[in-house]
């Protein structure tokens, strides 16, 4: 069946300006994860979303950045005046449920000038 | 909060030798450790996990052992080959409240299988 997708795939902007990420989880996944992973490095946790409750934004780095999930399906991270530190690939993951396993979308690779 | 080391962070192998990478982690209420491959421009993909109450689980050529006392986890590939090559991620999640929400990943170790 179809897997977790992300659009765009690259995205370049100006030091400055707002973009929005899209994620479409695995359907049926109540369970839905933001991450963050700078070159060379390995994955950090942004935001969890998991059907109805509150989200878990413990690890959003700033006020610049945030993210909504609308119907419990798909989910939008939107990060205002983008600064150069914020390139990076942004990773979507979903799960059936919280704690099973989670399965990662091809990424949005972000390139701020 | 959790942390996960993972070494080495670059492994060179002939193909069809075996590979071993290793990961510790700090919280010892962590349960649940995934390994991941990724390969370039993709997003990674689930290959093994293991789960506290296990110590030890094989698929195929990928096992995974778990040593919960000394908090450290490894990957092995056997009679490697030139697809293998990619950045395998060790995770670890926690076992209770907000930790259970998030992996806690390792730096990779960036595999190359000469052939």
């Amino acid at each position: 069946g179809a897997g977790v997708s992300q659009s765009p795939s690259n995205k370049v902007t100006e030091k400055g300006k707002d973009v929005e990420l899209r994620c479409d989880p695995i359907s049926g996944h109540t369970a839905l994860y933001w991450y963050r992973q700078s070159l060379g490095q390995g994955l950090e946790f942004l935001i969890y979303f998991q059907g109805n409750s509150a989200p878990d934004k413990s690890g959003l780095p700033s006020d610049r950045f945030s993210a909504e999930r609308t119907g419990g399906s798909v989910s939008t991270l939107t990060i205002q005046r983008t600064q150069q530190e914020d390139s990076a690939v942004y990773l979507c993951a979903s799960s059936p449920g919280p704690v099973e396993t989670q399965y990662f979308g091809p990424g949005t690779r972000l390139l701020v000038l | 909060g959790e942390n996960v080391e993972q070494h080495p962070s670059t492994l060179s192998v002939q193909e069809g030798d075996s590979a071993v990478i290793k990961c510790t982690y700090s919280d010892s209420a962590s349960n649940y450790f995934p390994w991941y491959k990724q390969e370039l421009g993709k997003g990674p993909q689930l290959i093994i996990d293991i789960r506290s109450n296990v110590g030890e689980k094989k698929d195929q050529r990928i096992a995974v052992t778990l040593n919960k006392t000394a908090k450290h986890f490894s990957l092995h590939i056997t009679e490697t080959q030139p697809e293998d090559s990619a950045v395998y991620f060790c995770a670890a999640r926690g076992g209770y409240g907000g930790a259970t929400n998030k992996l806690i990943f390792g730096t990779g170790t960036l595999l190359a299988v000469q052939p």
